[in-house]
């Protein structure tokens, strides 16, 4: 079955500093890839789409220069969170979708980033 | 306004019985409806997709329906376990645009042994 894995599970740091999360596909390759975000007890809120060699779009809301997002293959997402602050700290969760043919109506989701800012 | 609403409030079962959980959405045309199993501190993991022009899909003990008329999806769990004990997610597939989902807030179901 499709895999996306995530790194790293978890991740405390302090305020001002900067948070890589990596997002892989491990048996397909997929062309688009969804950051989400879910805060306690709350559902899974889009933050932004990417697609392999192209900018990312960000949900109305979402700052795209604090969360940097790079599609650099068709294998591999990154979320860079810039200056994390405490409101910051959240459950990141990515997803992705195969390119062409069956199987591309299902996302795919990555086990989650738990993000701590101290 | 665009909403889509699971039961709020944690549904107990006792083991054996059949778990149904409700999907309402409001003001969307889904082309697909999805369901996935989320466990606390875990992404969320697909269990069954349906689309728009189906009535019913089954996966072993799973069964989904999808009403567009009434803009419902129902999501049964037959001989339900104590490890079937999770929050379960409905999410709306546009068929358009970027084709991200859409998520319910989800409804837990706690099954008793």
């Amino acid at each position: 079955g499709a895999v996306v894995s995530q790194h790293p599970s978890w991740v405390i740091c302090k305020s001002g500093t900067s948070v890589k999360i990596e997002c892989r596909s491990l048996d397909f390759q997929a062309t688009t890839m969804f950051w989400y975000r879910q805060f306690p007890k709350q559902s899974l809120m889009l933050m932004a789409t990417s697609n392999e060699g192209s900018k990312a779009t960000y949900e109305q809301g979402v700052e795209k220069d604090k969360f940097l997002i790079n599609h650099a293959s068709l294998t591999l997402s990154t979320l860079t969170v810039t200056s994390a602050h405490p409101e910051d700290s959240s459950f990141y969760i990515c997803s992705a979708r195969a390119g062409g043919g069956a199987g591309t109506d299902t996302q795919y989701f990555g086990p989650g980033t738990r993000l701590t800012v101290l | 306004s665009q909403k889509i609403e699971q039961n709020s409030e944690a549904l107990n079962i006792q083991e054996g019985k059949t778990a149904t959980l409700t999907c309402n959405y409001t003001n969307y045309s889904p082309a697909y409806l999805q369901w996935y199993r989320q466990d606390p501190g875990r992404g969320p993991v697909f269990l069954l997709l349906i689309r728009e022009n189906e009535k019913e899909k089954r996966k072993e003990r799973l069964k989904v329906t999808f009403d567009t008329t009434l803009k419902q999806s129902l999501f049964h769990i037959t001989a339900s376990q104590p490890a079937d004990s999770a929050t379960y997610l409905c999410a709306l597939d546009m068929k358009a645009g970027r084709r991200a989902l859409t998520f319910g807030s989800g409804t837990r179901l706690q099954v008793q042994p």
